[in-house]
């Protein structure tokens, strides 16, 4: 079973960029899947940034499309996101998920990581 | 945009309990519609797919239906282990997606 862990560095500052990575413990660029980035502010839902079709295509919240960049490393087996320019509001636990197509053409994530903290604070 | 609603927003149960929970899309979103379980400090899980598919090792007293604007979990005898958050997402604009609001179950 395929496993995801997300890094980063817990504290960024107002105006700064956040940096993500996604690990997976499995291959990437096969099959029709989708590498997905999702962030849950406290209290708060789930909210979908961004994903990456295994082809490479990019895909982004609107709400967030000036900021935000997903990338892809193969060789590395990793799932990237930059976000840049952020603010409190930002703040959250970020998950990296996979979504897969079913049989019956339906996508959903059926493998989730445990999800990274990120405060953003002077 | 689609926006996913979900009723209640929280709601109070005894195990054994039969717990259903409502989640509505803005628009026409076929089957498209599936449901995650998440317990605090823990990622979501997911639960049913493409409305009313039990995903592979999930208990048999979930269970999804709907289609088009209106679905329904539920729940058919409430377990120490389904106090949790449900959330219900639409991917019928894949890869954009949406999340409902979540429905909290505790407790009574």
């Amino acid at each position: 079973q395929v496993q995801l862990q997300e890094s980063g560095p817990g504290l960024v500052k107002p105006s700064e960029t956040l940096s993500l990575t996604c690990s997976v413990s499995g291959r990437i660029g096969t099959r029709s899947y989708y590498w997905v980035w999702i962030r849950q502010s406290p209290g708060k839902g789930l909210e979908w940034i961004a994903s990456i079709y295994y082809k490479g295509s990019t895909y982004y919240n609107p709400s967030l499309d000036s900021r935000v960049t997903i990338s892809a490393d193969t060789s590395k087996k990793q799932v990237l996101l930059n976000l840049r320019s952020v603010t409190a509001a930002d703040t959250g636990v970020y998950y990296c998920a996979r979504q897969q197509l079913t049989s019956l053409y339906y996508y959903y994530m059926d493998v989730w990581g445990r999800g990274t903290a990120v405060i953003v604070s002077s | 945009d689609i926006q996913m609603t979900q009723s209640p927003f929280s709601l109070s149960a005894s195990v054994g309990d039969r717990v259903t929970i409502t989640c509505r899309a803005s628009q026409s979103i076929g089957s498209h519609l599936h449901w995650y379980q998440q317990k605090p400090g823990r990622a979501p899980k997911i639960l049913i797919f493409a409305a009313s598919n039990l995903e592979s090792g999930v208990p048999s007293r979930f269970s999804g239906s709907g289609s088009g604007t209106e679905f329904i979990l539920t729940i058919s005898s409430l377990q120490p282990e389904d106090f949790a958050t449900y959330y219900c997402q639409q991917s019928y604009t894949n890869p954009a997606l949406t999340f409902g609001g979540g429905t909290t179950v505790d407790i009574k």
